[in-house]
């Protein structure tokens, strides 16, 4: 299986500033096939980002995403109020459809 | 607009088997793979299946493969999720979710709200 870790597991800062999450796979991801979710407390995920860097339907251009292989991130050029919430990375590259274990941005 | 609602929640006991459901609409359903992701309280997500848009291809997680079996109902623009042998580790919010590609098995797009399984004696 691939195995998805991201880092930090917290991030702290303030609004306006930005952020910088990361996920790292055991093994190269195929066609960068990795998607990038927001979720809120109490909320469904929300589908942000999917082949690593093309932003999914309504999704704001602060996020963008980038990477290959095994090394992807996800910016927030400059984090909202809204944006503070938990994001996970996944892989669809290869059955199972692993995810990694999350990033929580919270206000510093 | 997409809308999917999941429902067949509830607390059951180690052992026992509980089926949820997933009602879709506002979209074609029949040309999309769907998905089932399990969060377990205060976790994170956990990918659980897939079924192909004709529900010739199935995949599951390690973790639930032999227990659970993924189906759809394309005329009822239905999908669902039979759970036997349930543990107490399979307690989750499940959600179902839309493939973000017709005709293929990729990451999900739209989700559902959820809906609760509690596995406890």
């Amino acid at each position: 299986d691939i195995v998805l870790t991201q880092s930090p597991g917290i991030l702290s800062l303030s609004p306006g500033e930005k952020a910088t999450l990361s996920c790292r796979a055991s093994q190269t991801v195929r066609d960068g096939s990795l998607a990038w979710y927001q979720q809120k407390p109490a909320q469904a995920p929300r589908l942000l980002i999917f082949g690593a860097s093309n932003r999914a339907t309504g999704i704001p251009d602060r996020f963008s995403g980038s990477g290959s292989g095994t090394d992807f991130t996800l910016t927030l050029s400059r984090v909202e109020p809204e944006d503070f919430a938990v994001y996970y990375c996944q892989q669809y590259a290869a059955s199972p459809y692993t995810f990694g274990q999350g990033t929580k941005l919270e206000i510093k | 607009q997409v809308h999917l609602v999941e429902s067949g929640g509830g607390v059951v006991q180690p052992g026992r088997s509980l089926r949820l459901s997933c009602a879709a609409s506002g979209f074609s359903f029949t040309i999309y793979a769907l998905h089932w992701v399990r969060q377990a309280p205060g976790k994170g997500l956990e990918w659980v299946a897939v079924i192909s848009h004709d529900g010739t291809i199935t995949d599951y997680a390690d973790s639930v493969k032999g227990r659970f079996t993924i189906s759809r109902d394309n005329s009822k623009n239905t999908v669902f999720l039979q759970m036997n042998s349930l543990k107490n580790e399979d307690t989750a919010v499940y959600f179902c979710a839309t493939d973000g590609w017709s005709f293929r098995q990729t990451f999900p797009e739209y989700w559902g709200q959820g809906t609760l399984v509690t596995v406890s004696s």
